[in-house]
């Protein structure tokens, strides 16, 4: 059964860089069917999209955060990673990582979040 | 503001049915993207609920269904239970944007 797993820092200074790694289970991340992306939802708010990568390396980024995102896969640990640089009170929120199916670019599996607070 | 607008709350007595409703635009469900539909039961992660406008994953009752007609979806859920208490979502992909995006989401109520 498909597992992923978020982990990194919950807490984060202004202007500093968000990490996160999820680690993929029960399953291949070379496997050409999918995506894996993040999707983050600030508290009591919506979901937004944050990215997807392929196992091949190639992302494709939310217009909105674009400029300060990076999604990169790591095939050998089976885990992919997201940076987000420059962060502010803004980007506090739960992440999450998910398996993007793709054709449909839908999210068929959800890490169960972790919640990361950006505050000095 | 979501590009895709839905509903903020929605509420229902047990064995009723509810629905709803995704608004988008010719650049996102109108353009023929498909719809995805996400259920959020309080303090987890979202679930699948239903793909390509219509489809349930397997384990997913059949109480909950879906269309999309021009540039609007629907979901109906039939024979509310208590348990379907919960934030549901929609998400396409929108070709102006270049992006997936979701609706800001609706918050059932079981009465």
């Amino acid at each position: 059964q498909l597992q992923l797993q978020e982990s990194g820092p919950e807490l984060v200074k202004p202007s500093e860089t968000l990490s996160l790694i999820c680690t993929v289970s029960g399953g291949s991340i070379n496997n050409g069917d999918y995506y894996w992306g993040w999707v983050r939802q600030p508290p009591g708010k919506g979901l937004e999209w944050i990215g997807r990568v392929y196992y091949s390396g190639n992302a494709y980024y939310n217009p909105s955060l674009k400029t300060r995102v990076t999604i990169f896969v790591d095939t050998s640990k089976n885990q992919f990673s997201l940076k987000l640089n420059s962060v502010t009170a803004a980007d506090t929120a739960v992440y999450y990582c998910v398996r993007v199916d793709f054709g449909e670019l839908l999210y068929d599996h959800w890490g169960q979040g972790l919640l990361v607070t950006v505050s000095s | 503001q979501s590009v895709l607008t839905q509903p903020p709350s929605v509420s229902g007595a047990p064995g009723q049915r509810v629905t709803i409703s995704c608004a988008g635009s010719s650049s996102n469900i109108g353009a023929g993207y498909a719809v995805h539909w996400y259920q959020q039961l309080p303090r987890t992660a979202p679930k699948l609920l239903i793909y390509a406008n219509s489809n349930r994953p397997s384990g997913v009752p059949a109480r909950f269904s879906a269309s999309k007609s021009g540039t609007s979806a629907s979901l109906a859920i039939t024979g509310l239970q208590a348990e379907d208490e919960a934030h549901y979502y929609c998400q396409s992909y929108d070709s102006t944007l270049t992006s997936s995006v979701f609706g800001g989401g609706t918050k059932l109520t079981v009465l």
